[in-house]
Protein backbone atom coordinates (compact mmCIF):
# COMPACT_ATOMS: atom_id res chain seq x y z
CA UNK A 1 0.00 0.00 0.00
CA UNK A 2 1.77 3.52 -0.51
CA UNK A 3 2.23 5.81 2.21
CA UNK A 4 1.27 9.74 2.13
CA UNK A 5 2.42 11.24 -0.54
CA UNK A 6 3.15 15.15 -0.86
CA UNK A 7 3.82 17.83 -3.39
CA UNK A 8 6.07 19.71 -3.82
CA UNK A 9 9.13 18.55 -1.55
CA UNK A 10 10.44 21.70 -1.83
CA UNK A 11 9.59 25.21 -1.94
CA UNK A 12 11.32 28.46 -2.37
CA UNK A 13 9.36 31.60 -2.25
CA UNK A 14 9.36 35.34 -1.69
CA UNK A 15 7.18 37.42 1.34
CA UNK A 16 3.79 38.42 0.27
CA UNK A 17 3.76 35.56 -2.03
CA UNK A 18 1.38 32.54 -1.50
CA UNK A 19 1.94 29.03 -1.92
CA UNK A 20 -0.37 25.83 -2.23
CA UNK A 21 0.99 22.59 -0.79
CA UNK A 22 -0.72 19.37 -1.56
CA UNK A 23 -1.51 15.90 0.59
CA UNK A 24 -2.41 12.58 -0.64
CA UNK A 25 -3.24 10.41 2.32
CA UNK A 26 -3.13 6.71 2.28
CA UNK A 27 -5.81 4.77 0.01
CA UNK A 28 -9.02 4.72 2.54
CA UNK A 29 -8.04 6.88 5.13
CA UNK A 30 -10.41 9.68 5.47
CA UNK A 31 -8.91 11.97 8.37
CA UNK A 32 -5.62 14.31 7.06
CA UNK A 33 -4.22 16.53 9.52
CA UNK A 34 -1.60 19.24 8.71
CA UNK A 35 1.10 20.02 11.08
CA UNK A 36 3.98 23.14 11.13
CA UNK A 37 7.55 21.72 12.29
CA UNK A 38 10.38 24.50 13.23
CA UNK A 39 13.49 24.21 14.72
CA UNK A 40 11.91 26.51 17.99
CA UNK A 41 8.75 25.71 18.18
CA UNK A 42 8.65 21.91 17.23
CA UNK A 43 5.40 20.53 15.60
CA UNK A 44 2.42 22.32 16.14
CA UNK A 45 -1.38 21.00 14.76
CA UNK A 46 -2.48 23.22 11.76
CA UNK A 47 -5.79 21.56 11.11
CA UNK A 48 -7.95 18.49 10.14
CA UNK A 49 -10.21 17.25 7.94
CA UNK A 50 -12.44 14.25 7.53
CA UNK A 51 -14.88 13.93 4.54
CA UNK A 52 -14.46 17.43 3.33
CA UNK A 53 -15.28 18.83 6.68
CA UNK A 54 -12.28 20.65 9.10
CA UNK A 55 -12.84 19.80 12.44
CA UNK A 56 -10.24 20.83 14.52
CA UNK A 57 -8.03 24.10 13.79
CA UNK A 58 -4.36 24.73 15.93
CA UNK A 59 -3.96 28.33 16.81
CA UNK A 60 -3.03 29.66 13.73
CA UNK A 61 -3.92 32.83 11.98
CA UNK A 62 -6.58 32.82 9.46
CA UNK A 63 -3.68 32.83 6.78
CA UNK A 64 -3.53 29.40 7.17
CA UNK A 65 -6.06 27.92 5.31
CA UNK A 66 -7.12 24.06 3.82
CA UNK A 67 -9.45 22.01 2.49
CA UNK A 68 -10.03 18.20 1.32
CA UNK A 69 -11.66 17.21 -1.44
CA UNK A 70 -13.86 13.82 -2.04
CA UNK A 71 -11.11 11.42 -2.70
CA UNK A 72 -9.70 12.60 0.43
CA UNK A 73 -6.37 14.37 -0.95
CA UNK A 74 -6.05 17.51 0.56
CA UNK A 75 -4.32 20.93 0.28
CA UNK A 76 -3.21 23.99 2.33
CA UNK A 77 -2.69 27.21 1.51
CA UNK A 78 -0.39 29.98 3.05
CA UNK A 79 -0.92 33.73 1.78
CA UNK A 80 0.70 36.67 2.37
CA UNK A 81 3.79 34.63 3.11
CA UNK A 82 6.28 36.44 6.26
CA UNK A 83 9.56 34.84 6.89
CA UNK A 84 7.91 32.92 10.07
CA UNK A 85 6.43 30.74 7.46
CA UNK A 86 9.71 28.92 6.92
CA UNK A 87 9.04 25.19 7.72
CA UNK A 88 8.88 21.51 7.14
CA UNK A 89 4.69 21.30 6.80
CA UNK A 90 3.67 17.38 7.38
CA UNK A 91 0.85 15.84 6.77
CA UNK A 92 -0.51 12.61 8.23
CA UNK A 93 -3.52 10.42 7.40
CA UNK A 94 -5.52 8.14 9.50
CA UNK A 95 -8.40 5.79 9.77
CA UNK A 96 -10.53 7.47 12.56
CA UNK A 97 -9.27 7.21 15.77
CA UNK A 98 -6.40 5.24 14.83
CA UNK A 99 -2.37 5.29 14.31
CA UNK A 100 -1.17 8.39 12.14
CA UNK A 101 0.93 8.15 9.04
CA UNK A 102 3.06 10.93 8.35
CA UNK A 103 4.36 11.75 4.68
CA UNK A 104 8.01 13.07 3.62
CA UNK A 105 6.85 16.68 4.19
CA UNK A 106 7.07 19.69 1.83
CA UNK A 107 10.02 22.15 3.15
CA UNK A 108 8.63 25.32 2.35
CA UNK A 109 11.49 28.81 2.26
CA UNK A 110 10.38 32.06 2.44
CA UNK A 111 12.96 35.04 1.42
CA UNK B 1 -3.91 22.63 27.51
CA UNK B 2 -1.88 19.13 27.18
CA UNK B 3 1.50 20.08 27.91
CA UNK B 4 4.32 17.10 26.92
CA UNK B 5 7.69 17.06 27.61
CA UNK B 6 11.00 14.68 26.83
CA UNK B 7 13.61 13.97 28.39
CA UNK B 8 16.48 14.00 27.96
CA UNK B 9 16.50 16.29 24.67
CA UNK B 10 19.65 14.58 23.53
CA UNK B 11 21.54 11.14 24.39
CA UNK B 12 24.49 9.62 23.06
CA UNK B 13 25.22 6.26 23.99
CA UNK B 14 27.73 3.62 22.52
CA UNK B 15 26.21 0.77 20.37
CA UNK B 16 24.73 -2.56 22.50
CA UNK B 17 23.28 -0.39 25.44
CA UNK B 18 19.82 -1.02 26.39
CA UNK B 19 18.39 2.51 27.06
CA UNK B 20 14.63 4.61 27.89
CA UNK B 21 13.18 7.92 26.52
CA UNK B 22 10.71 9.26 28.91
CA UNK B 23 8.07 11.50 27.99
CA UNK B 24 5.52 13.04 30.61
CA UNK B 25 2.26 14.93 30.13
CA UNK B 26 0.06 17.09 32.17
CA UNK B 27 -3.35 15.79 31.68
CA UNK B 28 -4.35 12.32 31.65
CA UNK B 29 -7.65 12.17 29.55
CA UNK B 30 -5.86 11.29 26.50
CA UNK B 31 -7.03 9.08 23.38
CA UNK B 32 -3.69 7.39 22.42
CA UNK B 33 -0.25 7.78 22.40
CA UNK B 34 2.23 7.28 19.73
CA UNK B 35 5.97 7.25 19.58
CA UNK B 36 7.72 8.39 15.84
CA UNK B 37 11.23 8.32 14.98
CA UNK B 38 12.60 11.06 12.73
CA UNK B 39 15.73 11.39 10.22
CA UNK B 40 17.35 14.67 9.78
CA UNK B 41 15.01 16.07 6.95
CA UNK B 42 12.90 13.47 6.84
CA UNK B 43 9.27 12.93 7.66
CA UNK B 44 7.86 10.75 10.73
CA UNK B 45 7.77 7.25 10.95
CA UNK B 46 5.54 5.47 13.50
CA UNK B 47 7.30 3.03 15.92
CA UNK B 48 4.26 2.30 17.92
CA UNK B 49 0.54 3.04 19.29
CA UNK B 50 -0.95 2.91 22.79
CA UNK B 51 -4.57 2.72 23.10
CA UNK B 52 -5.54 4.50 26.66
CA UNK B 53 -7.03 1.28 27.73
CA UNK B 54 -3.32 -0.60 27.11
CA UNK B 55 -0.50 -0.02 29.27
CA UNK B 56 2.34 -1.35 26.85
CA UNK B 57 3.20 -2.41 23.14
CA UNK B 58 6.18 -4.04 21.47
CA UNK B 59 7.62 -4.17 18.36
CA UNK B 60 10.94 -5.94 18.01
CA UNK B 61 13.56 -3.64 19.97
CA UNK B 62 11.53 -1.28 21.10
CA UNK B 63 8.69 -1.66 23.96
CA UNK B 64 6.48 1.16 24.99
CA UNK B 65 4.25 1.57 28.49
CA UNK B 66 1.98 4.18 29.35
CA UNK B 67 0.79 5.27 32.56
CA UNK B 68 -2.02 7.31 32.55
CA UNK B 69 -2.25 7.80 36.43
CA UNK B 70 1.55 9.23 36.58
CA UNK B 71 1.54 11.16 33.40
CA UNK B 72 3.97 9.29 31.76
CA UNK B 73 4.85 7.13 28.83
CA UNK B 74 8.43 5.22 28.09
CA UNK B 75 10.33 3.92 25.10
CA UNK B 76 12.55 1.13 25.89
CA UNK B 77 15.25 0.37 23.06
CA UNK B 78 16.82 -2.64 23.56
CA UNK B 79 20.58 -3.36 22.25
CA UNK B 80 20.80 -0.22 20.70
CA UNK B 81 22.37 -0.10 17.04
CA UNK B 82 23.80 2.70 14.62
CA UNK B 83 20.69 2.69 12.61
CA UNK B 84 19.22 3.63 15.60
CA UNK B 85 20.40 7.11 15.76
CA UNK B 86 17.36 9.74 15.61
CA UNK B 87 15.17 11.95 17.26
CA UNK B 88 12.47 10.29 19.00
CA UNK B 89 9.12 12.23 19.62
CA UNK B 90 6.21 11.16 21.33
CA UNK B 91 2.59 12.84 20.71
CA UNK B 92 -0.65 12.65 22.70
CA UNK B 93 -4.09 12.46 20.86
CA UNK B 94 -6.43 13.88 23.67
CA UNK B 95 -9.90 13.17 24.13
CA UNK B 96 -11.20 16.18 23.14
CA UNK B 97 -9.97 16.65 19.32
CA UNK B 98 -8.44 14.99 16.76
CA UNK B 99 -4.87 16.63 17.16
CA UNK B 100 -1.54 15.64 17.95
CA UNK B 101 0.67 17.03 20.72
CA UNK B 102 3.88 16.51 20.23
CA UNK B 103 6.87 16.93 22.97
CA UNK B 104 10.20 18.41 21.82
CA UNK B 105 11.53 15.21 21.19
CA UNK B 106 14.56 13.40 22.36
CA UNK B 107 18.08 13.28 19.64
CA UNK B 108 19.05 10.16 20.12
CA UNK B 109 23.39 8.98 19.02
CA UNK B 110 24.37 5.63 19.00
CA UNK B 111 28.68 5.59 18.79
CA UNK B 112 29.84 2.66 17.19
Amino acid sequence: KAGVTQTPRYLIKTRGQQVTLSCSPISGHRSVSWYQQTPGQGLQFLFEYFSETQRNKGNFPGRFSGRQFSNSRSEMNVSTLELGDSALYLCASSQVGNEQFFGPGTRLTVL
Amino acid sequence: KQEVTQIPAALSVPEGENLVLNCSFTDSAIYNLQWFRQDPGKGLTSLLLIQSSQREQTSGRLNASLDKSSGRSTLYIAASQPGDSATYLCALNSNSGYALNFGKGTSLLVTP
